[in-house]
């Protein structure tokens, strides 16, 4: 069974610069999670799709911070204009909505704000 | 708000120890909880699941158990090795009574390095 893809694994913008990311979750999963982890910090959410409807974005930074996703598959999310503090590693997760509902993740998005 | 707390931060062991990684949880209205690993640069690997009606989840040379009613949970390594050296993440998703549709929350992890 193929894991969770994310691409591209590494970016380094300068500030106010826009940047996306992009994640395919599992196969048949209907749960897709955007986090942000900052260095020596646990993951925080960002945003929890149910299929393509948005089920929790309340710590999203709306200003700045975008995401979708379409067809109730993949998903993008973007960043513009970045700021130095967005420089993280960004998460996407998959769980099915039902049953035991484990959560699985991708390698992650390594981004440098300079 | 529920907020998962991981204790120790740091550990150090010799090779062949056996060790125990602390996770509490300040709201015992879970769905279930999961233990990750972490390696440098990596993502997140999932370890064990346990759902909020079981005690305890074992794979191998994990055995990760959960008291929901006093909010904790532990990870136990038997016989540790240098390939276990990584930073250990507890996270719980909150029950809602809306069956699994919550995010799960983490704690800052516990990094664990065995020495050969």
């Amino acid at each position: 069974e193929a894991g969770v893809a994310q691409s591209p694994r590494y970016k380094i913008i300068e500030k106010r610069q826009s940047v996306a990311f992009w994640c395919n979750p599992i196969s048949g999963h209907a749960t897709l999670y955007w986090y942000q982890q900052i260095l020596g910090q646990g993951p925080k959410l960002l945003i929890q799709f149910q299929n393509n409807g948005v089920v929790d974005d309340s710590q999203l930074p709306k200003d700045r911070f975008s995401a979708e996703r379409l067809k109730g598959v993949d998903s993008t999310l973007k960043i513009q204009p970045a700021k130095l503090e967005d420089s993280a590693v960004y998460l996407c997760a998959s769980s099915s909505w039902t049953g035991k509902t484990e959560a699985f993740f991708g390698q992650g998005t390594r981004l440098t704000v300079v | 708000k529920q907020e998962v707390t991981q204790i120790p931060a740091a550990l150090s062991v010799p090779e062949g120890e056996n060790l125990v990684l602390n996770c509490s949880f300040t709201d015992s209205a879970i769905y279930n909880l999961q233990w990750f690993r972490q390696d440098p640069g990596k993502g997140l690997t999932s370890l064990l699941l346990i759902q909020s009606s079981q005690r305890e989840q074992t794979s191998g040379r994990l055995n990760a158990s959960l008291d929901k009613s006093s909010g904790r949970s532990t990870l136990y390594i038997a016989a540790s090795q240098p390939g276990d050296s990584a930073t250990y993440l507890c996270a719980v998703r909150p029950d809602f009574g809306n069956q699994a549709g919550t995010a799960l929350i983490f704690g800052k992890g516990t990094t664990l390095s065995v020495s050969s």
